[in-house]
């Protein structure tokens, strides 16, 4: 079964700095997509970054990098110049890429890190 | 274009009611998911529909909950007998084929049992 885990329930950043998210997964499979997802106070889920298993590059969207190390396990997103308005819940999740079968796709989150970025 | 809507945005309900949530998926997508989102139990995956697919349903807690996908289109997620544990945020996402990665979530519904 897969398990994503996020260790940081709170994170504070400054504006304008750098904050790393941490992510580790656990899975049997050698073909897997990892996701970032945002979810304001709002309540949406803003879809953020995507690194597929084989990709040899890591991520990058804007200002979200997605530092992938595949030996580890760990897919941590990267926000380079925090603003007031990243202040929301990140999720990382995980999805299986094997062709067929009726799991295909489904994600699996882990528990999520609340950031708040300070003036 | 038009996103992933879902209704109704919040329901209130007497435990043992049934209820049913709706989602509209963009058009053209061809998978459809539901996952709920609970305090203590992050987000969970209930099940999903792909294209003309038996549904994958492995996540559905117990058999009070049901969904149908109509036309490979709107899809209805029915809990019936309501419990106090079924309160929480359903939340619709839709896929535009097998092949592309990206889900794009409805706003959700927030369903609270008294």
């Amino acid at each position: 079964a897969q398990k994503i885990t996020q260790t940081q329930p709170g994170m504070f950043v400054q504006e304008k700095e750098a904050v790393t998210l941490d992510c580790t997964y656990d899975t049997s499979d050698q073909s897997y997509g990892l996701f970032w997802y945002k979810q304001p106070s709002s309540g949406e889920m803003i879809f953020l970054i995507y690194q597929g298993s084989y990709d040899e590059q890591n991520a990058t969207e804007g200002r979200y990098s997605l530092n992938f190390q595949k030996a580890r396990k760990s897919a941590n997103l990267v926000i380079s110049a925090s603003q007031l308005g990243d202040s929301a819940m990140y999720f990382c999740a995980m999805r299986d890429r094997r062709a067929g079968g009726t799991s295909y796709g489904k994600l699996t989150f882990g528990q999520g890190t609340i950031l708040t970025v300070h003036p | 274009g038009a996103g992933v809507s879902q209704s109704p945005s919040n329901k209130v309900t007497e435990k043992g009611k049934d209820v049913e949530l709706r989602c509209d998926p963009i058009s053209g997508h061809t998978a459809l998911y539901w996952y709920r989102q609970s305090l203590g139990q992050g987000l969970e995956f209930l099940i999903y529909f792909q294209g003309n697919s038996a549904p994958d349903k492995s996540g559905l807690p117990s058999d009070r909950f049901s969904a149908e996908r109509t036309g490979g289109s709107v899809s209805t997620l029915t809990i019936q007998r309501t419990q106090q544990e079924d309160s929480a945020v359903y939340l619709c996402a839709s896929r535009e084929r097998a092949s592309s990665y990206e889900q794009y979530f409805g706003p959700g519904t927030r369903l609270t049992v008294t």
